[in-house]
């Protein structure tokens, strides 16, 4: 079936960049989504790229998709503190159907 | 922006008594929502699919008469975790698709506790 997987931990120190990487096997995939969950919280929605985009930027967040190597990265410029948190990239073969998400990165910034 | 409200939050309950997890979709109509289990320090774990309407469809591995799903509105789902036991407990998070079609949103989450 398809996978999707994701480094498990980051540490980056607070005002660098950070990037996390994420690979998949489904190559039908059509959305990819990065979500961040804070502890005992449900997942926010980051950002999400379409699979006929190569890059998408908002803000601090940078996604790079290369789709012929089935890499899906985020980065996260100036990272500060409250980006603390677990970071899981999904992917969806089609809108509505279900998300089939990687393990998580634990991304921990230090001061 | 889009809301899921999610409730309770947290939950204690005894061996063989039931709970329900409610997730409501505040400004948008869902017609689909999906429900998660995540264990500590893990990914989330589809456990099934609900469309308004209509029966729930199960992942392989996820008992359906233990685990009851009622989508009979377009903003709200139930989750009903029947004669729960201390395997049971964890941390379940549902999320409607929408507002828009490629979107989902997600619940705040609900911390089961089966003693």
């Amino acid at each position: 079936g398809e996978d999707v997987e994701q480094s498990l931990f980051l540490s980056v120190r607070e005002g660098d960049s950070s990037v996390i990487n994420c690979t998949y096997t489904d190559s039908s995939s059509t959305y990819l989504y990065w979500y961040k969950q804070e502890p005992g919280a449900g997942l926010q929605l980051l950002t999400y790229i379409f699979s006929n985009m190569d890059m998408k930027q908002d803000q601090r967040l940078t996604v790079l998709l290369n789709k012929k190597d089935k890499h899906l990265s985020l980065r996260i410029a100036d990272t500060q503190t409250g980006d603390s948190a677990i970071y899981f990239c999904a992917d969806s073969a089609t809108a509505g159907n279900k998300l089939t998400f990687g393990g998580g990165t634990r991304v921990l910034v230090k001061p | 922006g889009a809301v899921v409200s999610q409730h309770p939050s947290r939950v204690i309950c005894k061996s063989g008594t039931s709970v329900k997890i409610e997730c409501r979709s505040l400004d948008f109509q869902a017609t689909t929502m999906f429900w998660y289990r995540q264990f500590p320090k893990q990914s989330l774990m589809l456990m099934a699919t609900s469309n308004e309407g209509s029966k729930a469809t199960y992942e392989q591995g996820v008992e359906k008469d233990k685990f009851l799903i009622n989508h009979a509105s377009l903003t709200l789902s139930t989750l009903t975790v029947t004669s729960a036991h201390p395997e049971d407990s964890s941390f379940y998070i549902c999320s409607a698709q929408g507002p828009r079609a490629y979107g989902y949103t997600f619940g705040s989450g609900t911390r089961l506790t089966v003693v």
